[in-house]
């Protein structure tokens, strides 16, 4: 069975950071582009970013570029969203995504305040 | 950056009626390699989004075949016959043919 288990989420403060891991299982991890999306409440989806399948290569979102940066652990079959500057707009549930958007994880809560 | 737009908003519908879903996108999704980069998902109450359609006509994995898609360039529509009770939730439309990916703002369907 196909498994994304995000985690990392909290509460952070403006400016702060925080790193987000993803654990993969189920699939072969190491042959797949990885994206993040996220869901602010009430709202509809928006693209963060991607990675390529041996972590050489990721392309982002203008709105976030900069400020996030997306890795993997092909060994340990994890992705992860490291977020540094954090603002209020970045409150949203995080997903991690494969398989050409065919599998997505429960996703993780951040919530940006002071 | 392109724009998916849908219509509607939201829609209410007779279980075992069919319901049908628009999108449009500011820019032709046909790749030059013939593939139109539409995709469809559900987000069902307190889940996250699912897989629904790829490449404009594909079914998902495990999706009942009620659902279909189908469209242009930039006119794309999802089709869900005989509408059942788990049919309930968000719909929305994404374009995968350039970065950066872009999502409709969503169909709400409700159950008569």
């Amino acid at each position: 069975e196909v498994q994304l288990v995000e985690s990392g989420g909290s509460l952070v403060q403006p400016g702060g950071s925080l790193k987000l891991s993803c654990v993969a299982s189920g699939f072969t991890f190491s042959n797949y582009w990885m994206d993040w999306v996220r869901q602010t409440p009430g709202k509809s989806l928006e693209w963060i970013g991607e990675i390529n399948t041996d972590g050489s290569k990721t392309n982002y979102a203008p709105s976030i570029k900069d400020r996030f940066t997306i890795s993997r652990d092909n060994a340990k079959s994890t992705l992860y969203l490291q977020m540094s500057n954090v603002k209020s707009d970045d409150t949203a549930i995080y997903y991690c995504i494969a398989n050409g958007f065919a599998y997505w994880g429960q996703g993780t809560l951040v919530t940006v305040s002071s | 950056d392109i724009v998916m737009t849908q219509a509607p908003l939201s829609v209410s519908v007779t279980p075992g009626e069919s319901a049908s879903i628009s999108c449009r996108s500011s820019k032709s999704l046909l790749h030059s390699n013939g593939i139109t980069y539409v995709y469809w998902y559900l987000q069902k109450p307190g889940k996250s989004p699912q897989l629904l359609i790829y490449r404009m006509s594909n079914l998902a994995s495990g999706v009942p075949d009620r659902f279909s898609g189908s469209g242009s360039e930039t006119d794309f529509t999802l089709k869900i016959s005989r509408v059942e009770a788990e049919d309930v939730g968000i719909y929305y439309c994404g374009q995968l043919l350039e970065n950066p990916l872009t999502f409709g703002s969503g169909t709400k369907l409700e159950i008569k």
